[in-house]
């Protein structure tokens, strides 16, 4: 099956600072997601983004479907934003969504 | 809309106990399923559902049971807890149409098998 890898695993960012975060996978994709997990363990719904680029607010996306990865961008990082954020694929043919091991943020004031 | 709703929101069992984990949805989503994610990772696929009376098997299926009767409903069995089924589960549900959906997540169980 697809296999989604993220990076970095861990990042610590002043406040006001950017980041791109990347999730790689192995397989051509059509469905993938960005999640955010807030310290309170809640899921929040990001970006669907199979393919192409969307923004909301400080946060954006951009899937390249075809060399297989996808980029989440924040700019002027708030401590709301700490968190795990969590990249999630399924491939052609599958309901099954495949996520990564998420990367770690933690914004510091 | 509620959206998705699980409940318990925590669970204590004691091993060889069994429970279900229930999770409704009002979007009438076809799609539903159910993930568990361990402390320090990412979820993982249990079981899923394309719709009423169709199920099947997701990453991690052993120890579990689902069944699918209505559409709003998708209830997660454990037969007999075990202390590696500790772990905080979340149920999603989404539309399936035209090849492409987005899933939205319910606020998750907490069990703790002791």
């Amino acid at each position: 099956g697809i296999q989604v890898e993220q990076s970095p695993p861990d990042l610590i960012l002043q406040e006001g600072a950017n980041s791109t975060l990347r999730c790689n996978f192995s397989d051509s994709v059509n469905n993938l997601q960005w999640f955010h997990q807030n310290p309170w363990g809640q899921l929040i719904n990001l970006f669907y983004i199979p393919s192409g680029t969307k923004q909301n607010g400080r946060l954006s996306a951009t899937t390249v479907a075809t060399e297989r990865y996808s980029l989440l961008y924040i700019s002027s990082s708030q401590t709301t934003d700490s968190g795990v954020y969590f990249c999630a694929a399924t491939t052609s043919g599958t309901y099954k969504y495949i996520f990564g091991t998420g990367t770690r943020l933690k914004v510091l004031a | 809309n509620a959206g998705v709703t699980q409940t318990p929101k925590f669970q204590v069992l004691k091993t060889g106990q069994s429970m279900t984990l229930q999770c409704a949805q009002d979007m009438n989503h076809e799609y539903m399923s159910w993930y568990r994610q361990d402390p320090g990772m990412g979820l993982r696929l249990i079981h899923y559902s394309v719709g009423a009376g169709i199920t099947d098997q997701g990453e991690v299926p052993n120890g579990y049971n689902v069944s699918r009767s209505t559409t709003e409903d998708f209830p997660l069995r454990l037969l007999s807890a075990a202390p590696s089924q500790t772990s905080v589960y979340f149920c999603a549900s989404s539309w399936t149409g035209l090849s492409s959906y987005e899933q939205y997540f319910g606020p998750g169980t907490r069990l703790t098998v002791t």
